[in-house]
C-alpha cells in the first residue's frame, strides 16, 4: 500500500530561522510527489512537482528536492506569511493509479 | 474561469437528509478528483473523473455516496442519508492530464447535525 509519512508534525520558528521539512514515501513505483502549502479555512494551494530522484524545485524561499524514499521542502528565512499547513503528495506509476495519496502535513509558525 | 469553484462554500443538513455539491473545475482541464478532508485528518482520496468516466471510484466510503461528471466539466458529489460521521471538507480538485499537477478549490464544509 502506498504511504506518506510527513515529519514533524508541527514546528515552529522565529522569521530568519532557516528549516527543512520532510516526507518520507513508499510507493510501488513514483509517478511524480507533489507539495502544497494549505492556509486555514482554504483548499491546498499547488507549489511544486518533482518526478525523479535527484531534482530540485525552488521558489522564494522554498526548495524542494527528492531521493528515492524522501523529499524535503527546505524553508530559508522564513517570514511570517510563510506559516501554513505544508502537505506532500504522491502519485503512483502504475497506469490508473491517478490518485495523489497525501500525508499528513505539517503545520509551520512563524513568529515575528 | 480561473480556478476551481467550489459550492456551496458551507452546508448544514440534518441527519438522514440527501446534499448535492458541485464542482466546477479549471476549463479545459481533463481529470477531476474529490477528497475529503476530516477534522485533523489528512486528505482522503474519495473518486477520480477522466472525461465524464470515473475509473477510479476506490475511494468512496459507502454505496450513500455517488458522483458524476457531465459535459467533461462540472461534477456533483451527492451524499443520501448524511450521517454525523459524513461532517467534514470536501475538496474537489482538476488537472490539465491525470499527471500533472491538481488544482484545488476552497472546499464545502458539510456539517450533519
Amino acid at each position: 500500500e502506498d504511504q506518506v509519512t510527513q515529519s514533524p508534525e508541527a514546528l515552529r520558528l522565529q522569521e530568519g530561522e532557516s528549516s527543512s521539512l520532510n516526507c518520507s514515501y513508499t510507493v510501488s513505483g513514483l509517478r511524480g510527489l507533489f507539495w502544497y502549502r494549505q492556509d486555514p479555512g482554504k483548499g491546498p494551494e499547488f507549489l511544486f512537482t518533482l518526478y525523479s530522484a535527484g531534482e530540485e524545485k525552488e521558489k522564494e524561499r522554498l526548495k524542494a528536492t527528492l531521493t528515492k524514499k524522501e523529499s524535503f521542502l527546505h524553508i530559508t528565512a522564513p517570514k511570517p506569511e510563510d506559516s501554513a499547513t505544508y502537505l506532500c503528495a504522491v502519485q503512483a506509476a502504475p497506469q490508473g493509479a491517478q490518485k495523489l495519496v497525501f500525508g499528513q502535513g505539517t503545520r509551520l509558525t512563524i513568529n515575528p | 474561469g480561473a480556478g476551481v469553484s467550489q459550492s456551496p462554500s458551507n452546508k448544514v443538513t440534518e441527519k438522514g437528509k440527501d446534499v448535492e455539491l458541485r464542482c466546477d473545475p479549471i476549463s479545459g482541464h481533463t481529470a477531476l478528483y474529490w477528497y475529503r478532508q476530516s477534522l485533523g485528518q489528512g486528505l482522503e482520496f474519495l473518486i477520480y473523473f477522466q472525461g465524464n468516466s470515473a475509473p477510479d471510484k476506490s475511494g468512496l466510503p459507502s454505496d450513500r455516496f455517488s458522483a458524476e461528471r457531465t459535459g467533461g466539466s462540472v461534477s456533483t458529489l451527492t451524499i443520501q442519508r448524511t450521517q454525523q460521521e459524513d461532517s467534514a471538507v470536501y475538496l474537489c480538485a482538476s488537472s490539465r492530464t491525470p499527471n500533472t499537477e491538481a488544482f484545488f478549490g476552497q472546499g464545502t464544509r458539510l456539517t450533519v447535525v
